[in-house]
């Protein structure tokens, strides 16, 4: 079965930082993209950032480049977001997800972890 | 960017009832890199269409998408209760990733 658990949410003041987690298990990790999607609440997905299977390429929305990081760990099956300067903009519940294709960057997201809530506020 | 413009907004219909729902792109998506999602409250996104029209595992038949080009459409043939949620289309074929807005379909 494929689990993605999510972890690492917290309150954070804004310019802070967080480093988010998500342990993969169920699946070949590194034959697979991973990705982050974020959700304000009460509001909609906005995709975050892209890894490809080797952590060789990365691809990031406009509203977190030069802030966050995607990092992977293929040997703890393991996906990281790093996110330095942090907003109120940045409040969200933020999903890790395996991209469907084998070893493509650009594929849709057939499994999701729970999501974890970043909470950005004084 | 690729913008995806979801309509309607909200969807009111009665269970058993078909439901029809829009996705249209700011611009033409090279292949199908189009999938649709379902969200129930308090849940992740669940994958129930990718590549425009093939469905997702354990996806019932009742649900199927098609298009191509610049518009795409979300057909659940008769709406199950458990069907009423909210539904994301999403283009997947290039950096930036974008998701439509989303349609909500509720009970009439």
């Amino acid at each position: 079965e494929v689990k993605l658990v999510n972890s690492g949410g917290v309150v954070v003041q804004p310019g802070g930082s967080l480093r988010l987690s998500c342990a993969a298990s169920g699946f070949t990790f590194d034959d697979y993209s991973m990705h982050w999607v974020r959700q304000p609440p009460g509001k909609g997905l906005e995709w975050v950032s892209v890894i490809s299977w080797d952590g060789g390429s990365t691809y990031y929305a406009d509203s977190v480049k030069g802030r966050f990081t995607i990092s992977r760990d293929n040997s703890k099956n393991s996906l990281y977001l790093q996110m330095n300067s942090l907003t109120t903009e940045d409040t969200a519940l933020y999903y890790c997800a395996k991209g469907r294709g084998y070893s493509s960057s650009w594929s849709s997201f057939d499994y999701w972890g729970q999501g974890t809530l970043v909470t950005v506020s004084s | 960017e690729i913008v995806l413009t979801q309509s309607p907004g909200t969807l009111s219909l009665s269970p058993g009832e078909r439901a029809t729902l829009s996705c249209r792109a700011s611009q033409i998506l090279s292949g199908t890199y189009l999938a649709w999602y379902q969200q129930k409250p308090g849940q992740a996104p669940r994958l129930l269409i990718y590549d425009a029209s093939t469905r997702a595992t354990g996806i019932p038949d009742r649900f199927s998408g098609s298009g191509s080009g610049t518009d795409f459409i979300l057909t659940i043939s008769r709406l199950e209760p458990e069907d009423f949620a909210v539904y994301y289309c999403h283009h997947f074929g290039t950096s930036p990733l974008t998701f439509g807005g989303g349609t909500k379909v509720e009970i009439k």
